[in-house]
């Protein structure tokens, strides 16, 4: 089973700055099957990003992924005060898939 | 609108069994993968179980092979959780996911029903 590491655990930011979010794979990840999720309290998670780097449908251009055999980066260019919430890391490789254990981005 | 609806959690002992059910409306359910994920109050994301659009192909976590039993009813666009021999570890937020096959992905979900185990 692949396990995934996030870092950090928690960001604190304010409105407007960049935020970059890590995302470590413990053995590479198949075909770049990496998928970022957005989930604010209360809400069920929203997908950001799949295939490491493509947006899915509505997702504003401020949110980018890349990355590529262990390594993954979630980028947000700049904090709309609606991104403060928690985001996690998917791998779907084959019939499973797991999640990291998130990163919370909080307001500073 | 996609809706997804998770009903059937509850208080169960430990060593005890519970049925989920998820109602699924706004898009053609039989076409479609569905997912169950798990998420521990205050805590992350865990999946649990997949089963493909025509209930042939199941597949499950480690953590709950054997014990649960992931089903579907297209006729009903209802997707099903059969769990058993549940203990505290199981406590937890249970949510249904759809599976878009294009992009190989989990795109709606539900608000997902809470399951706890204690005595």
């Amino acid at each position: 089973e692949i396990v995934l590491t996030q870092s950090p655990g928690t960001l604190s930011l304010s409105p407007g700055e960049g935020a970059t979010l890590s995302c470590r794979a413990s053995q590479s990840v198949t075909s770049n099957h990496l998928a970022w999720y957005q989930q604010k309290p209360g809400q069920a998670p929203r997908l950001l990003i799949y295939g490491a780097s493509s947006r899915a449908t509505g997702i504003p251009d401020r949110f980018s992924g890349s990355g590529s055999g262990t390594e993954y980066t979630l980028t947000i260019s700049r904090l709309e005060p609606e991104d403060f919430a928690v985001y996690y890391c998917q791998q779907y490789g084959g019939s499973s898939r797991t999640f990291g254990q998130g990163t919370k981005v909080e307001v500073k | 609108e996609v809706q997804l609806v998770e009903s059937g959690g509850g208080l169960v002992q430990p060593g005890g069994s519970l049925s989920l059910s998820c109602a699924a409306s706004g898009f053609s359910f039989s076409s479609y993968d569905m997912s169950w994920v798990r998420q521990a109050p205050g805590k992350g994301l865990e999946w649990v179980s997949t089963i493909s659009a025509s209930g042939r192909s199941t597949f499950y976590a480690d953590s709950v092979k054997g014990r649960f039993t992931i089903s579907r009813d297209n006729s009903k666009n209802t997707l099903y959780l059969q769990m058993g021999s549940l203990g505290a570890e199981d406590t937890a937020f249970y949510l249904c996911s759809r599976k878009d096959t294009t992009i190989d992905n989990l795109d709606y979900w539900g608000l997902g029903t809470l399951v706890t185990v204690s005595s």
